[in-house]
């Protein structure tokens, strides 16, 4: 059965404070991982999408890696403003852009 | 620009209402998604519209009902629902139905059935 797991549920980081959360997965034939960040109450914002094991996206404090068996969402030096859940799906279907969401990390940095 | 637009931004009904749900893009994408969200929890796929037309519905309960007027437009009908259909309901847009290709999500709608 295909599976997305992300870890840990929560994380409390202090500013500056580096850390990385986790995205494993347990699909077949795997087309695609997304990072989204999504705030309160609004829609999941896009971040990276990966294709292929090895891999590697950055965006300003956020570097997105990709292995056979999961993904890590690097963030250096946080910022309070980085305080978001964070989401990671797979796309796994050639027939159709189905994606499987994993439940999230809620990351809050604290200044 | 990669911007999904949504209305209302917040609904409040009861459960004998009729209601619409709006999202529109003009990134020319052909393929247009709703998703239910609720609290704590992941998106949940909805329906997914191809070419204006229905691709995938998940099980999805009657009283929503989906609606795709053109390629910007998509709308979800509501009526008789549930105080447990309270959530946030997402319009995603992409491209097309390709693996690689990237959903764009709206800032949804958060709705309250009462």
């Amino acid at each position: 059965e295909d599976q997305v797991t992300q870890s840990p549920e929560a994380l409390r980081l202090q500013e500056g404070e580096s850390s990385s959360l986790n995205c494993s997965y347990t699909v077949s034939g795997l087309r695609g991982l997304f990072w989204y960040r999504q705030d309160p109450g609004k829609g999941p914002e896009f971040l990276f999408t990966l294709y292929s094991a090895g891999e590697e996206k950055e965006k300003e404090r956020l570097k997105a890696t990709l292995t056979k068996k999961e993904s890590f969402l690097h963030i250096t030096a946080p910022k309070p403003e980085d305080s978001a859940t964070y989401l990671c799906a797979v796309q796994v279907s050639d027939t159709g852009n189905q994606f499987y969401f994993g439940t999230g990390t809620s990351l809050t940095v604290i200044p | 620009d990669t911007e999904v637009t949504q209305t209302p931004k917040h609904l409040v009904m009861g459960m004998t209402n009729k209601k619409s749900l709006k999202c529109e893009q003009h990134m020319g994408h052909r393929a247009m998604y709703w998703y239910k969200q609720k609290a704590k929890k992941p998106p949940e796929l909805m329906f997914v519209y191809s070419y204006e037309k229905l691709s995938i519905n998940e099980s999805v309960p009657s009283r929503f009902s989906p609606e795709c007027p053109n390629s910007s437009l998509l709308n979800l009908h509501l009526h008789a629902l549930q105080p447990e259909d309270s959530a946030l309901y997402l319009c995603a847009s992409s491209q097309d139905l390709l693996p690689t290709d990237t959903q764009y999500f709206g800032p949804g709608t958060r709705l309250t059935v009462l």
